[in-house]
């Protein structure tokens, strides 16, 4: 079945860029997805790729696919303490059902 | 322009009660999808609904829940006879269709908590 793993902790120093890996398994994905949650909170759709594309940037946001090696990263530019939270890799296909990892949690020290 | 709405936030129930969570998809969505977190975890699916049909419910448990998504209303989650091992947040999210370039959107969770 579907799998995807990413790093449970990262941390980082405020002004830093923070990247955050993922690995997924399912050759088929069609969509690939970040999401935020913070706190006692929902999850926040960050950004998302679709698997013919190789990068994808949105403000301080970058999301780089190495299809071949089902690796997809997220790079935060300037990481600010309002960016601590959990950060989710998942991925889709076909009709959407989604999977997710088990998420990265990102500390940002002022 | 509301985004899916989900309520209760926060629900308690002791062992043996009724659960039921409800969704509200975003305006123009016919797609409704369940997930559960269970403390520390990611979300995991549970069940794909469109209007009056249920698509996909592989990752349901095979008793005590269920799922619907009437022609009007919101979609329920039900969970009969709740156990302490329910205890979890529940989320739905909505899409518009299956398209190309429809991401799945979430609401802010139901908090389930069994005593």
């Amino acid at each position: 079945g579907e799998d995807v793993e990413q790093s449970l902790f990262l941390s980082v120093r405020e002004g830093d860029s923070s990247v955050i890996n993922c690995t997924y398994t399912d050759s088929s994905s069609t969509y690939l997805y970040w999401y935020k949650q913070e706190p006692g909170a929902g999850l926040q759709l960050l950004t998302y790729i679709f698997s013919n594309m190789d990068m994808k940037q949105d403000q301080r946001l970058t999301v780089l696919l190495n299809k071949k090696d089902k690796h997809l990263s997220l790079r935060i530019a300037d990481t600010q303490t309002g960016d601590s939270a959990i950060y989710f890799c998942a991925e889709s296909g076909g009709y959407q059902k989604v999977t997710f990892g088990t998420g990265t949690k990102l500390q940002v020290i002022p | 322009n509301a985004g899916v709405m989900q309520n209760p936030r926060h629900l308690v129930r002791r062992r043996g009660q009724e659960a039921r969570l409800r969704c509200s998809p975003m305006k123009g969505h016919s797609h409704v999808y369940w997930y559960r977190q269970l403390p520390e975890e990611g979300l995991k699916f549970m069940v794909y609904l469109q209007k009056e049909n249920i698509i996909d419910e592989s990752g349901m448990p095979k008793e005590r829940f269920s799922a619907e998504f009437p022609k009007e209303g919101p979609s329920i989650l039900r969970i009969q006879q709740v156990v302490r091992g329910d205890s979890a947040a529940y989320f739905c999210a909505s899409s518009q269709n299956t398209g190309d370039n429809q991401p799945q959107h979430f609401g802010d969770g139901t908090r389930l908590s069994i005593l």
